[in-house]
């Protein structure tokens, strides 16, 4: 998990809440990335920036919100219209030089919405 | 779709035994990796194998890659009760911009 760290690694909230999960990275990548994973399942992205103050929606982008205002730091927001908001979500990033896309991981934080 | 399905989604071994699994895709790839997630905990990336090569080794890690029938294997030999993981492909496409991860094949390595 090095170089990458997410908080907190357990989250819990009540239903019609926002919730912000934090990504920070000290690998100097220009790429981050967002995903979600439920139990037995691959991951989705949810949403991905290349370069700071810029970033595209993924697969299932729908009631998550992200801002890339530093290199080092892309929070995600979970909001109150996302439908299923109980996951595992992971942050990601890597290097886009050599265009190999190579991903590095955080730990994750497991949301629990109730 | 451009996310690889892996094969089997789940294997079961003893200890010493090679483990085979598979990866199946449908797009154009500039390379295919292969990760391994312990449960409840980040993914970790194990080999990248560009289109223009067709097998590559790392430690006890042997991947093969044939874009004519496209598929990759993952083979671990000589398993370990610490292997026991999910592995997940991941595409990256030609065109793309970010990787396309399968949903997991995991393995359970018996002691």
């Amino acid at each position: 998990d090095g170089g990458i760290t997410q908080s907190p690694k357990y989250l819990f909230r009540k239903e019609g809440q926002n919730v912000t999960l934090s990504c920070e990275q000290n690998l100097n990548h220009d790429a981050m990335y967002w995903y979600r994973q439920d139990p037995g399942q691959g991951l989705r992205l949810i949403y991905y920036s290349q370069i700071v103050n810029d970033f595209q929606k993924g697969d299932i982008a729908e009631g998550y919100s992200v801002s890339r205002e530093k290199k080092e730091s892309f929070p995600l927001t979970v909001t109150s219209a996302q439908k299923n908001p109980t996951a595992f979500y992971l942050c990601a990033s890597s290097p886009l030089g050599g265009r190999s896309y190579e991903q590095y991981f955080g730990p994750g934080t497991r949301l629990t919405v109730t | 779709s451009q996310q690889g399905e892996e094969d089997p989604q789940a294997l079961s071994i003893q200890e010493g035994e090679n483990a085979t699994m598979n990866c199946s895709y449908k797009t154009s790839i500039n390379n295919l990796q292969w990760y391994r997630q312990n449960s409840g905990r980040g993914l970790v990336h194990l080999i990248l194998i560009r289109s223009n090569e067709r097998e590559k080794h790392s430690g006890r890690l042997r991947v093969t890659l044939d874009t004519s029938k496209k598929s990759s294997s993952l083979l671990i030999t000589a398993s370990r009760a610490a292997d026991t993981a999910s592995y997940f492909c991941a595409l990256f496409g030609s065109g793309a911009n970010n990787l396309f991860f399968g949903t997991g094949t995991r393995l359970t390595v018996i002691p």
